[in-house]
């Protein structure tokens, strides 16, 4: 069955570093997604993403964060300079429809910035 | 803001039992999805009832949806010990350029003991 991955598993940064969270979406999907969870709190919604370009985004996904889908395959998150409460667990999703419905997410990437 | 909240937070039952847990959400919705996260793992889809909806069935589970009062519940039937896990409910709604991105709540901590 395709699934969404997601690499690394666990990433720890010093605190003002670059960081790079990969993902692959379910190939035939269209509609890509990033949440995080900070530890022990609800899942929020970051980004979304269609055609190319940003559909939505929340207050979280200030300008230190960008997404990017660099080829027909991946789906990327960058922070550009990693501050403590950055550190969460880190869910991409994807979804086939139009209008976008279920969403299939990946295992995330817990990211620690130290 | 629209959330889903879920209570009750936690719920310990015996395997065998019915497990019930509700969620309110505050604004109107295009469809409320259903989620299980088991520790540090990624999220997994269970079932979406949409707003047009009252009732859905997915093998053990069962979806209430009432959108007078604005929440949900779910229903897992005679529960097992695999069924332990975190579950959430996540709204959606659909408008304007909305593409789909989801609001969780926070969730509840089921055990099912053996």
């Amino acid at each position: 069955e395709p699934e969404v991955t997601q690499t690394p598993s666990h990433q720890v940064t010093q605190m003002g570093q670059e960081v790079i969270l990969r993902c692959v979406p379910i190939s035939n999907h269209l509609y890509f997604y990033w949440y995080r969870q900070i530890l022990g709190q609800k899942v929020e919604f970051l980004v979304s993403f269609y055609n190319n370009e940003i559909s939505e985004k929340s207050e979280i996904f200030d300008d230190q964060f960008s997404v990017e889908r660099p080829d027909g395959s991946n789906f990327t998150l960058k922070i550009r300079s990693t501050k403590l409460e950055d550190s969460a667990m880190y869910f991409c999703a994807s979804s086939a429809l139009d209008p976008p419905d279920e969403q299939y997410f990946g295992p995330g990437t817990r990211l620690t910035v130290t | 803001s629209q959330q889903g909240e879920e209570d009750p937070q936690a719920l310990s039952i015996q395997e065998g039992e019915n497990a019930t847990m509700n969620c309110s959400y505050k604004t109107s919705i295009n469809n409320l999805q259903w989620y299980r996260q088991n520790s540090g793992r990624g999220l997994v889809h269970l079932i979406l009832i949409r707003s047009n909806e009252r009732e859905k069935h997915s093998g053990r589970l069962r979806v209430t949806l009432d959108t007078s009062k604005k929440s949900s519940s779910l229903l897992i039937t005679a529960s097992r010990a695999a069924d332990t896990a975190s579950y959430f409910c996540a709204t959606a709604w659909n408008y304007g350029g909305s593409q789909g991105n989801l609001i969780f709540g926070k969730g509840t901590k089921l055990s099912v003991k053996p």
